[in-house]
This record gives C-alpha cells, structure tokens and sequence, in this order.
C-alpha cells in the first residue's frame, strides 16, 4: 500500500546521456512535485503540478522536462547528463497549500 | 517568492537535553509550516506542522511555535534521545498556492 513510489531506487549513467525517473502516487492527490537533493541535504523545489497543469517550473535547465500523464502520475526526464546532475531526486504529493506532502523514497542520480 | 532561513545548520545535544531549531520566512502570505524529519538515506516525513491561525503546537515530546508578526517559527524537542538524530526541515507554504519552500536543514545529533 505504498503512497508515494519512484523508479528506480538508484541510477548510474554516463555524462551525455538521456534519463527518466517515475513517479507514482495512489493518495487521490491534486498536487505533486519533484525536488533536487544535493550533497549539503538542500530541498531545491524543480516542479509543481496541480491536475497534470504545470504550475511551478523553478528556473530548471531545459533539459529536465516533466511530464504528467494523468493526476496519479509524474515523471522526469533528463537529457544530456551532467556531473552536477547527481543528486537525491523527490517526487511528493499532497491534496492542497495547506496540507502534509508525501515523499516518494527519492532516486540517487549518479553521473559518471 | 519565499525564502525560507533556518538555524543552526548542526546541532548537538546530550541524550535528555532539549533542542531548538528556529526558522524566519519571507512571504506574509504563508500560513501553513510544516517540519520535516529525514533520517539518513530515508524521504522526509511530517512530524509537527501549524497553520497561520495558532500560535502553538504540541504533540508529546515535539512542540511548534509561530509568530506570524515577526515572520518566526520554532522547532522544540524536549527529553532528546539517540533516535530523535536526523536532519530536520521546516517549510512554508500559502494557501491555496501550492509551493512549498523548505529551510535549508538543521542536522541533529543527540550523543549518549
């Protein structure tokens, strides 16, 4: 009965190379995000979704492009691998402004 | 948008002592703050959080307090112990907007 899940767990790739991470909630949430963890632990909010609407784009490199297929649903998309790309990586759900978000179990993005 | 200030950034404690994190935020609009434990290589998790509208918080040995004038809220742990070691984040977020900004963390070590 898992409420947030992500996949993979863990991903090592090459520089230059192209990426997905998905992410899958069953908490009948309108809302969800991913966030970048980097080394010093910081939780850097990339994107929001409310609905499959982006609302939140937090001047991301072009490269990362998520996508929402329907409301339960977001992925993220990497192209062109950089070194400073790995990172923990977050996807969370919660139902509105004012209510808990729920953590996906994070990606560990290595590039090499 | 909001910026979220959180301090200290490493925090030490004997095993019984209390322990005080203390964030600042910059939107007068935000009026829900929640706090985040992560232990190591584990997803965030809500432990205590508060809206604009109380002033205190208190859920056993964790209490939150806000102060919406000066734009401060404050994590307590009373009765420390070795479990309560993690890193602690607090957040803020408006309602309805759906952003919710992060602190940048404060690691907790309670020693025996």
């Amino acid at each position: 009965d898992t409420a947030v899940s992500q996949t993979p767990k863990y991903l090592v790739t090459q520089m230059g190379n192209d990426k997905s991470i998905k992410c899958e909630q069953n908490l009948g949430h309108d809302t969800m995000y991913w966030y970048k963890q980097d080394s010093k632990k910081f939780l850097k909010i990339m994107f929001s979704y409310n609905n499959k609407e982006l609302i939140i784009n937090e001047t991301v490199p072009n490269r990362f492009s998520p996508k929402s297929p329907d409301k339960a649903h977001l992925n993220l998309h990497i192209n062109s691998l950089e070194l400073g790309d790995s990172a923990v990586y977050f996807c969370a759900s919660r139902t509105g402004g004012g209510t808990e978000a729920f953590f996906g179990q994070g990606t560990r993005l290595t590039v090499v | 948008g909001e910026n979220v200030e959180q301090h200290p950034s490493t925090l030490s404690v004997q095993e019984g002592d209390s322990a005080v994190i203390k964030c600042t935020y910059s939107d007068s609009a935000s009026n829900y703050f929640p706090w985040y434990k992560q232990e190591l290589g584990k997803r965030p998790q809500l432990i205590i959080d508060i809206r604009s509208n109380v002033g205190e918080k208190k859920d056993q040995r964790i209490a939150v307090t806000l102060n919406k004038t000066a734009k401060h809220f404050s994590l307590h742990i009373t009765e420390t112990q070795p479990e309560d070691s993690a890193v602690y984040f607090c957040a803020a977020s408006s309602v309805p907007a759906s952003k919710l900004t992060f602190g940048t963390g404060t690691r907790l070590q309670v020693t025996l």
